[in-house]
């Protein structure tokens, strides 16, 4: 069974700056998805951004990045320019391409509260 | 376009008693699910629903049932509450099943059983 483990419960970081929250994950499969998901204090989860295992370039969506370590079963998030609105609960994601058969669920991890002080 | 919407926000419930919760989306999307999320948890999928009049377990399917009889809603019932299930439980759709697809989350409904 795959899992997912967010080994930082809480980061911090001030506006302007650069945080990196980390991800890994376990898998044997070698195609698959991974997600960062956002959920600020609304509860809503937000897609940040996403990664297919089979493409080598990081993704990148304006200010948050990833790097994806498909050896390293690695998948960081990178927040530049951090902004008060940043402030969330940040969850990694992994979702089999079996899901294009069958409704394989996201296995999320437990999640990285981000706090970012002015 | 609301998206995904979930009725209600809250509710406290007594061991034994039952509800439903509702969960409707606007974007004819044919996928929809239901998660809970527990404290220091992440999300955990209960059902999903590959279309009209089809549903299917997820990974903690015990003590709940679902219906989907409109394209539109997916419904999360509980027949006897029991204090695990307190949660918050979030409601998702998606356009595909494809492993790639956005899944749109609701704002989610936070449960309490006592």
């Amino acid at each position: 069974a795959q899992t997912v483990t967010q080994s930082q419960p809480e980061m911090s970081v001030q506006e302007a700056e650069t945080v990196t929250l980390s991800c890994t994950y376990d898998t044997s499969e070698s195609d698959y998805y991974l997600f960062w998901y956002k959920q600020p204090p609304s509860r809503q989860m937000i897609l940040v951004i996403r990664q297919e295992a089979y493409k080598q370039q990081n993704a990148t969506e304006n200010r948050f990045s990833v790097n994806f370590q498909k050896a390293a079963k690695s998948f960081s998030l990178k927040i530049s320019d951090s902004q008060l609105g940043d402030a969330a609960m940040y969850f990694c994601a992994y979702r089999s391409v079996r899901a294009n058969q069958a409704g394989t669920a996201l296995i999320f991890g437990k999640g990285t509260t981000l706090s970012v002080s002015s | 376009n609301a998206g995904v919407t979930q009725t209600p926000k809250f509710r406290v419930l007594k061991t034994g008693q039952s509800m439903t919760l509702l969960c409707a989306q606007d974007m004819n999307h044919e996928y929809m699910y239901w998660y809970r999320q527990d404290p220091g948890m992440g999300l955990r999928l209960i059902h999903y629903s590959v279309g009209e009049g089809t549903t299917a377990k997820g990974e903690v399917p015990d003590g709940y049932n679902v219906s989907r009889l409109k394209k539109q809603n997916f419904l999360l019932g509980l027949e006897s509450a029991a204090p695990s299930q307190t949660s918050v439980y979030f409601c998702a759709s998606s356009y595909r099943l494809l492993a790639s697809d956005t899944q749109y989350f609701g704002p989610g409904t936070r449960l309490t059983v006592l």
